[in-house]
This record gives structure tokens, sequence and C-alpha cells, in this order.
């Protein structure tokens, strides 16, 4: 089984439709983290957290809100997904020295 | 503020020859640097790192990458590619000290091994 596991994997919705993306990982790590995949962009963060009671923005978090609801568990919201928020999201998590992250196979979500 | 540049998106290689992808960062403190690989419909998996010490870092699947703190650079290299090697690869920063540590991504290299 993944150590990091996202649901689903793929998710077709229109727009103004709220959605949410879940992550959960097993590795035991207090750090978790939400990004976006855009060809040619690379992966851009979008929250991170470093145990329940920590929630940090990314360098993209407009449209979106995050849920850390166990250290197990990351989950990524869109309140209203727009066409633009059409991309490739990857969890990620890390022990307390940071460095080192695991990914997720990731989702593929397409809003049309 | 970091930041990661790949100065490929492309590279197209034939089996068996020697590749390099490029990597060049922008920091004006102590980084870690990272090269991750993500394979076609996969997660990205870490392929080597440096956080100090030796400036030649060894990873898996026989890549190998240096890092050169004058040049800012820390290229990523193979003598000789297999078709397997076919994948996205991605040089990543880590700047900051301790919890402020995050990682700041370029934009990737798709590496094309040709039969």
């Amino acid at each position: 089984d993944a150590d990091v596991t996202q649901t689903p994997r793929n998710r077709i919705t229109k727009t103004g439709k709220r959605i949410m993306l879940e992550c959960s990982q097993t590795k035991g790590h207090d750090r978790m983290y939400w990004y976006r995949q855009d060809p040619g962009l690379g992966l851009r963060l979008i929250y991170y957290s470093f145990d329940v009671k920590d929630i940090n923005k990314g360098e993209i978090s407009d449209g979106y809100s995050v849920s850390r609801q166990a250290q197990a568990k990351f989950s990524l919201s869109l309140e209203s997904a727009i066409p633009n928020q059409t991309a490739l999201y990857f969890c990620a998590t890390s022990g307390t020295g940071g460095d080192i992250q695991y990914f997720g196979a990731g989702t593929r979500l397409s809003v049309l | 503020a970091q930041s990661v540049t790949q100065l490929d998106s492309q590279v197209p290689v034939f089996e068996e020859a020697p590749v390099e992808l490029r990597c060049n960062y922008s920091s004006s403190v102590s980084v870690y640097l990272f090269w991750y690989v993500q394979y076609p419909n996969q997660g990205l998996q870490l392929l080597l790192k440096y956080l100090s010490g030796s400036t030649l870092v060894k990873g898996i699947n026989g890549f190998e990458a240096e890092f050169n703190k004058s040049q800012t650079s820390f290229h990523l290299r193979k003598p000789s590619v297999h078709i397997s090697d076919t994948a996205e690869y991605f040089c990543a920063v880590s700047e900051g000290s301790g919890s402020a540590r995050q990682l700041t991504f370029g934009s990737g290299t798709q590496l094309t091994v040709l039969p």
C-alpha cells in the first residue's frame, strides 16, 4: 500500500461546484503539503501544515482552503471551482526535519 | 526569495548516451538541493539530495549531481541512459532554517530516451 494516498485520482467537475481532495498518510509524519502542478510551471505550494493546529498559506492559496483532520489526514477544498484550477494536485509529507518530502500519486482535476 | 531555473524544458537523448540536466538556483543563504523524478502517471520520488559535505552526490538509478556553490548550480548527470529513464525531472531548493524550510521547485525537464 502507498504511504501517501490521494483520493480521488481523477475528477471532473463544473464551474462553481465545491470539491474536496483528500490525502492520508501512513508515514507518521507531522508535516503535510498541497501542491499544484501545471505544465511548464513545476510544482507550486498551496498550503502546508506542520501539525494539526498549524496551517499556513503557500504561494498560491487564493481560491483554496484546507483542513487537517488528524495527523494522518489533510484535505484540500475548492469552495467554488473555476476552470483555471484545472491542474494536477499533489499531497506530500515530511518529517520534522522537513527536508525530504514524500509524494502521493496525484489527483488530476478538470473544471469545465 | 529563492528561485530555481531548469534551463532545458525538453532533453531528447539516445539510449546509452550520457545526459546532463541543468539546474541553477538563486539564494543568498545556505541551501539544501534536491532532484526528484516523476514517471508517467506517478507522483514525485526523490532521486538524490545535497544537504552538506561532499559536493558530488550519488542517487538512485545511476544518477549523480554536483553542487557548485560559486556557480549556484546543481546539475544532474548520468553516464549512460536507459529507455526506462524517460521521465520528468525536477530540481528543488530548500532555503531557511529549522521549521521555516520550504521547497521551491523548478519548472521541470522532460527527458526522453530514444532507442
